[in-house]
């Protein structure tokens, strides 16, 4: 089974301070994505990676930035935390044999910002 | 733009048939995903579409119609761990999936 974890469940931070968001998959995966999920709107693609130290902005890539220094790891950086960041961040990875393969998904982290 | 609607909740009651829609308006088709995703936990693939018609696996079908932009996944047997919501997503003509807000259903005893 493909596992993809992600670091924290839950996690507050206060308005100015930097997050960190890890997300690791087990699976070999060469695809890896950074969504945010918020009440009443679809999934929001923010960052996603083709491959090691490559990277693709989304659709919200404002605010954030992303490192993929391994395959297995994904992180996103939240550099000066903001209360409309507030939010559920989902993690996910595809394999990259097909673009239609399905993405597995993290159990998400859910930022607070104060 | 790109759109994807689908109800917002939706409430059936255990034993029954649900059937729940999603529309799509996008820059090209490469399939029509359906996720679900049990409150506070993650999204987990339930069936993948890209030709029109009806595809079953156990109580669970989707189906597809490219002309229309529709699609609906239909519930037989309802169970009560079937409460969850549900999401539809399509790949688009640059295979990025497009999410609609997901349609949370409610079973009742």
């Amino acid at each position: 089974d493909v596992k993809v974890t992600q670091s924290s469940r839950y996690l507050v931070k206060r308005t100015g301070e930097k997050v960190f968001l890890e997300c690791v998959q087990d699976m070999d995966h060469e695809n890896m994505f950074w969504y945010r999920q918020d009440p009443g709107l679809g999934l929001r693609l923010i960052y996603f990676s083709y491959d090691v130290k490559m990277k693709e902005k989304g659709d919200i890539p404002e605010g954030y930035s992303v490192s993929r220094e391994k395959k297995e790891r994904f992180s996103l950086i939240l550099e000066s935390a903001s209360t409309n960041q507030t939010s559920m961040y989902l993690c996910a990875s595809k394999s990259g044999t097909s673009e239609t393969d399905t993405q597995y998904f993290g159990p998400g982290t859910r930022l607070t910002v104060l | 733009g790109q759109n994807i609607d689908q109800p917002t909740e939706m409430t059936a009651t255990e034993g029954a048939i649900v059937q729940i829609n999603c529309t799509y308006q996008t820059s090209g088709f490469n399939g029509l995903f359906w996720y679900q995703q049990h409150a506070g936990e993650a999204p987990t693939f339930l069936s993948y579409n890209v030709l029109d018609g009806l595809e079953e696996k156990g109580r669970f079908s989707s189906f597809l119609s490219r002309s229309k932009g529709y699609s609906y996944l239909l519930l037989k047997e309802l169970q009560m761990k079937d409460s969850a919501s549900y999401l539809c997503a399509v790949l688009d003509s640059n295979y990025q999936l497009i999410w609609g807000a997901g349609t949370k259903l409610i079973i009742k005893p």
